[in-house]
């Protein structure tokens, strides 16, 4: 059963950095896409970027790119997904999902993550 | 604005059928990129609903179907249940935008 399990919320001050961890289990981690998905407050979703382990490449969607990015460690099968330069504008629940391998639907996903700006 | 336009409420009667259209364009489903379909309780992850365009990952009941032609897809719903009353978000990839993930904006679906 694949599960994915990420970090507490958090409370950032604009201008600083958050960092918001996803673990894996349950399956086999460096060959999946790990995608991050984020949800501001009454508004739909949103494809920040992912990540294939094995490659440990990542690609970015254009409106994040410079201030986000996105690692992940093989050996405890955890993702991260590091946002700096935080404005109001980011406090949204951050997802992490499992991104299948052929058809790229994102199969599994981690609880969410709320990340609240405020200074 | 999103890449993906969806609907943003549709509603139908108990037992009916509802469809919810998703329309995008020749660099992202008409570029043969797959059609995947979320379904998201009040307060709860997304869930994947159907992928590849048409196919229900085990345990989705057979009463949600999707199709998709051309630079459009759609979801339907038939023999509508309360607890069908949730947003529906479609969701592909897009080859203009070096083939980063793009959602539609979503829909909300209201069981009447």
């Amino acid at each position: 059963q694949v599960q994915l399990v990420q970090s507490g919320a958090e409370v950032k001050k604009p201008g600083s950095s958050v960092k918001v961890s996803c673990k894996a289990s349950g399956g086999t981690f460096s060959t999946y896409a790990i995608s991050w998905v984020r949800q501001a407050p009454g508004q739909g979703l949103e494809w920040m970027g992912r990540i294939i382990p094995i490659l440990g490449v990542a690609n970015y969607a254009q409106k994040f790119q410079g201030r986000v990015t996105i690692t992940a460690d093989k050996s405890t099968t955890t993702a991260y997904m590091e946002l700096s330069s935080l404005r109001s504008e980011d406090t949204a629940v951050y997802y992490c999902a499992r991104g299948e391998s052929s058809t790229g639907s994102l199969d599994y996903w981690g609880q969410g993550t709320l990340v609240t700006v405020s200074s | 604005q999103s890449v993906l336009t969806q609907p943003p409420s549709v509603s139908g009667a108990p037992g009916q059928r509802v469809t919810i259209s998703c329309t995008g364009s020749s660099s992202n489903i008409g570029a043969a990129y797959d059609v995947h379909w979320y379904q998201q309780l009040p307060g709860t992850a997304p869930k994947l609903l159907i992928y590849g365009n048409s196919n229900r990952p085990s345990g989705v009941p057979d009463r949600f179907s999707g199709s998709k032609s051309g630079t459009s897809a759609s979801l339907a719903i038939t023999g509508l249940q309360a607890e069908d009353e949730a947003d529906y978000y479609c969701q592909s990839y897009d080859s203009s935008l070096s083939g980063s993930g793009v959602f539609g904006g979503g829909t909300k679906l209201t069981v009447l």
